[in-house]
């Protein structure tokens, strides 16, 4: 399988449940990210990996937790969520040629999330 | 406050038409421009990277302008095809910011056959 995937496709919870979302990246870059996507809204970064360290937070809720075990995985745990919450999550990978500028993003198809 | 503004209104183009697609923003100082294409249910797939010291850049039929002046970017698509329906996002990356891309909400482009 090539590029960027992501599991699972759709999900629903409830407001007490404790889920993960998974992506793997398989064009062996060094740079991985979550981010939110809501309807007319612009790509909301939440998380940032370069070579399996977090370097950017972007003021996100603890009820989400990311998980980056190696540079081609990368998780995203969730807990007590509330509807809000309720969007299209997004991975994407990079290169990591952060001070080059010329770092394009690869995405995964997303995980459509909702939240009862 | 410091946004990137694209047309939130559809826009309908007839096919075989040029598209022409704009990016404003205020108070960047951006290092580079990039464009992508989202499709329903999908995430955005990269078209296009244009930087702050270049006018113009093409691929096929796409081909984007980058003006610093007027804090704008253009992106046209010529013989525009029904195919080409999406929403286009465009993202700036700014000198001061080490990770981040700026992200327009994007503009939903519908070529009518």
């Amino acid at each position: 399988e090539t590029g960027v995937t992501q599991t699972p496709r759709h999900l629903v919870m409830g407001m007490t449940n404790k889920k993960s979302l998974k992506c793997e990246q398989h064009l062996g870059h060094n740079a991985m990210y979550w981010y939110k996507q809501s309807a007319k809204k612009p790509l909301e970064l939440m998380f940032v990996y370069s070579l399996e360290e977090r370097v950017e937070n972007n003021s996100v809720p603890s009820r989400f937790s990311p998980e980056c075990p190696n540079s081609s995985h990368l998780f995203l745990h969730l807990h007590t969520l509330q509807p809000e919450d309720s969007a299209l999550y997004l991975c994407a990978s990079s290169q990591g040629h952060f001070l080059e500028g010329t770092d394009t993003q690869y995405f995964g198809p997303g995980t459509r999330l909702t939240v009862l | 406050s410091q946004k990137i503004e694209q047309n939130s209104e559809a826009l309908n183009i007839q096919e075989g038409k040029t598209a022409t697609l704009t990016c404003n923003y205020t108070n960047y100082s951006p290092a580079y421009l990039q464009w992508y294409r989202q499709d329903p249910g999908r995430g955005p797939v990269f078209l296009l990277l244009i930087r702050e010291n270049e006018k113009e850049k093409r691929k096929e039929r796409l081909k984007v302008t980058f003006d610093t002046t007027l804090k704008q970017s253009l992106f046209h698509i010529t013989a525009s095809q029904p195919a080409d329906s999406a929403t286009y996002l465009c993202a700036l990356d700014v000198i001061d910011s080490n990770y981040q891309l700026i992200w327009g909400a994007g503009t939903k482009l519908i070529i009518k056959p």
